[in-house]
């Protein structure tokens, strides 16, 4: 079946460092795919989506880039804040379903 | 502000009885979602209701009942609670049968003692 796999955390970094958190998907077809954040208290928001392969989506700094070929979608962003620290969740639709499937969700906490 | 409401925001109650979450989408959007979020099993969808019909079933226990009502709004109702139940619960919402983007609400946190 659908499913996503994300990098387990905490991870934790020094304000301006670079980030990666990798997300790996198993779909048939062609799924849109998403990452959402979810900030201390809060519900989760959409932060970028790639809707077909090699789209690079990206929003407040953060890119990803689908990778069919290695069905991947890893989230990257060139110097963290602090005020980037939240959960991380990697998702995908697949077209012919309803639902968003989550992976487990990846903490960030970036030190000053 | 997603423009989801959800009440209550915490509830707290004992094992074996009945709670009711409640969420407001957002104007315009048609499709509800419930998920649940626990510590040891991440975001799980529980079921979708579109326009007041039921849409799409997830990992959602047969104690588990929602709907969604003719103004849109939707109720979760978790009967015979367990310790396992507490949670944070989440609604979230999106304009047609498909999202997204997702509207998430700030959640209900249940706490079963």
């Amino acid at each position: 079946g659908n499913s996503v796999t994300q990098m387990e955390g905490p991870v934790t970094l020094s304000e301006e460092a670079f980030l990666t958190i990798n997300c790996t998907y198993t779909a048939t077809g062609y799924p849109s795919l998403f990452w959402y954040v979810q900030y201390p208290g809060e519900g989760l928001q959409l932060l970028l989506k790639a809707t077909k392969a090699d789209d690079k989506g990206s929003n407040k700094g953060f890119e990803a880039t689908y990778r069919k070929e290695t069905t991947s979608f890893h989230l990257e962003k060139g110097s963290v804040q602090v005020s980037d620290s939240a959960v991380y969740f990697c998702a995908l639709l697949y077209s012919s379903a309803s639902k968003i499937i989550f992976g487990s969700g990846t903490r960030l906490s970036i030190r000053p | 502000d997603s423009g989801v409401t959800q009440t209550p925001k915490h509830l707290i109650t004992a094992t074996g009885q009945r709670v009711t979450l409640r969420c407001s989408p957002r104007s315009g959007d048609l499709s509800v979602y419930w998920y649940q979020q626990s510590l040891d099993q991440g975001l799980q969808f529980l079921i979708q209701y579109y326009n007041g019909e039921e849409r799409a079933k997830g990992n959602i226990l047969e104690r588990f009942s929602a709907q969604q009502f003719p103004d849109l709004h939707s109720e979760l109702n978790l009967s015979s609670l367990e310790l396992g139940d507490s949670a944070l619960y989440f609604c979230a919402s999106s304009v047609e049968g498909n999202p997204p983007p997702l509207h998430f609400g700030n959640g209900t946190r249940l706490t079963v003692t």
